[in-house]
C-alpha cells in the first residue's frame, strides 16, 4: 500500500515569495491534515479535510495561507506571501475514518521542509 | 479547550534500560483517544501505541507499554530494553468527538550504547 506522498521536499525562498505543496494521502482516506512544525515543537494543526470540505481552519492564517482538496483526494498548501516565520516542516497527514469513528491512526507523509530567507 | 502536555524536552537511556516518558492533558470530553508518536531524525511520523479513554486496561506493543490513569489525566509511555532504533521524538496526542488531533511538544529521546 503506497503511503502519503508530498513534494516538494524541499524548498528554499525568498520572503514575499510564494510557494506551493503538494500531497497525495492514501487511498480510501476521507480525511486529510496540514500540519506546520516547527523546528523543536510539536505539529500545529493548520487545516483539515473531511472529503474535499474543510472540518477545521481555525489556526491557518487566512491572510497569506490558503488550501484545497479538490475531488476529495490530494491536497494543496499553499504560502503568499511568505514571511521568515513561515520557515518550518509542512506535514500531511491522513487518516481513515468510518462513521463516527475517532481511533483512527494518522498516517504521515515525509514533509515538506521549508525555508524563508 | 483540550491540550497535551508533555513537560520532558528530553530524556536519555542506556541501551536495554527501561525509560517512562510523561504526558498529561486536560478534557472535558468523556470518549476519546491518547496516542504515543515516533518521529525519527528526518523520517516520517509514525503511531507506537494508541489508547482508548473507556479502556482501563493499558495497552501494550512488544516493548512499548503506556501508564493511563484517567483521573489523574496522565498517559505515560514506557519503553523497554531500550534500542539504538528507539532514538527519536516522541509526541503524545490527543483525539476527541471534534476529530481534531491535538499533539504536545515532544521529548526527545536519546539511546546511550
Amino acid at each position: 500500500e503506497a503511503g502519503v506522498a508530498q513534494s516538494p521536499r524541499y524548498k528554499i525562498i525568498e520572503k514575499r515569495q510564494s510557494v506551493a505543496f503538494w500531497c497525495n494521502p492514501i487511498s480510501g482516506h476521507a480525511t486529510l491534515y496540514w500540519y506546520q512544525q516547527i523546528l523543536g515543537q510539536g505539529p500545529k494543526l493548520l487545516i483539515q479535510f473531511q472529503n474535499n470540505g474543510v472540518v477545521d481552519d481555525s489556526q491557518l492564517p487566512k491572510d497569506r495561507f490558503s488550501a484545497e482538496r479538490l475531488k476529495g483526494v490530494d491536497s494543496t498548501l499553499k504560502i503568499q506571501p511568505a514571511k521568515l516565520e513561515d520557515s518550518a516542516v509542512y506535514l500531511c497527514a491522513s487518516s481513515l475514518r468510518t462513521g463516527t469513528s475517532i481511533s483512527g491512526e494518522l498516517f504521515f507523509g515525509e514533509g515538506s521542509r521549508l525555508t524563508v530567507l | 479547550a483540550q491540550t497535551v502536555t508533555q513537560s520532558q524536552p528530553e530524556m536519555s537511556v542506556q541501551e536495554a534500560e527501561t525509560v517512562t516518558l510523561s504526558c498529561t492533558y486536560d478534557t472535558s470530553e468523556s470518549d476519546y483517544y491518547l496516542f504515543w508518536y515516533k518521529q525519527p531524525p528526518s523520517r516520517q511520523m509514525i503511531l507506537v501505541i494508541r489508547q482508548e479513554a473507556y479502556k482501563q486496561q493499558n495497552a501494550t506493543e512488544n516493548r512499548f507499554s503506556v501508564n493511563f490513569q484517567k483521573a489523574a489525566k496522565s498517559f505515560s509511555l514506557k519503553i523497554s530494553d531500550s534500542q539504538l532504533g528507539d532514538a527519536a521524538m516522541y509526541f503524545c496526542a490527543y483525539i476527541s468527538g471534534t476529530y481534531k488531533y491535538i499533539f504536545g511538544t515532544g521529548t526527545r529521546l536519546k539511546v546511550l550504547a
